[in-house]
């Protein structure tokens, strides 16, 4: 079946622009998770989604990054006066359950360049 | 916060050799310990997990072992091929209100010559 899908794969920005990133994750996942990956690094959480519930943002670098799951399905990752410092790919993860010891599924990523 | 370390950050081995890679975790409450593995332009992609009940699991020529007194836990990947070449991440998770959210170590880059 289909995986866990994001787009852009793509995105270069200019400072200051404000960009959206959409992850739609495995049919009938509960558990949705952004993390960031700078180069060379591991994926740092970002925020988690149970169902439409934002249940922690406590990764959020800062009041620039929003995301939201409106109808508990795909989800999106705004990032608003984009900042040389956000360039990074940002992957989305999803899990059938309530995310505890779950197997998570990553997509291929959005790489964003903002120069 | 939980944190993990990774070692080594890079690993050379020839083809059919052994391969380990060593995390450790400070946060005893952490539970789940997967490993990921990454290829160029990919998502992480699971290859085998570990839960805190069990002290090994193995799957064909892979295996991970997890000490939770010592707070470290090990992959193991056995006659190596150049197609395991990519980079491999640990990761852990707790209970309590963590809802699964991963913590990742820092990444192990896997060579496999020919």
């Amino acid at each position: 079946g289909a995986g866990v899908s994001q787009s852009p794969r793509y995105k270069v920005a200019k400072r200051g622009q404000d960009v959206a990133l959409r992850c739609d994750p495995i049919s009938g996942h509960v558990s949705l998770f952004w993390y960031q990956q700078a180069l060379g690094q591991g994926p740092e959480f970002l925020t988690y989604f149970q169902n439409e519930a934002q249940l922690d943002k406590s990764g959020l670098p800062s009041d620039r990054f929003f995301a939201e799951r409106p109808e508990g399905s795909v989800s999106t990752l705004k990032i608003q006066r984009t900042q040389q410092e956000d360039s990074a790919v940002y992957l989305c993860a999803s899990s059938f359950g309530r995310g505890h010891a779950e197997t998570q599924y990553f997509g291929p990523g959005t790489r964003l360049l903002v120069l | 916060g939980e944190n993990v370390e990774q070692h080594p950050s890079t690993l050379s081995v020839q083809e059919g050799d052994s391969a380990v890679i060593k995390c450790t975790y400070s946060d005893s409450a952490s539970n789940y310990f997967p490993w990921y593995k990454q290829e160029l332009g990919k998502g992480p992609q699971l290859i085998i997990d570990i839960r805190s009940n069990v002290g090994e699991k193995k799957d064909q020529r892979i295996a991970v072992t997890l000490n939770k007194t010592a707070k470290h836990f090990s992959l193991h990947i056995t006659e190596t091929q150049p197609e395991d070449s990519a980079v491999y991440f640990c990761a852990a998770s707790g209970g309590g209100t963590s809802y699964g959210k991963l913590t990742f170590g820092q990444g192990t880059i896997l060579t496999v010559h020919p």
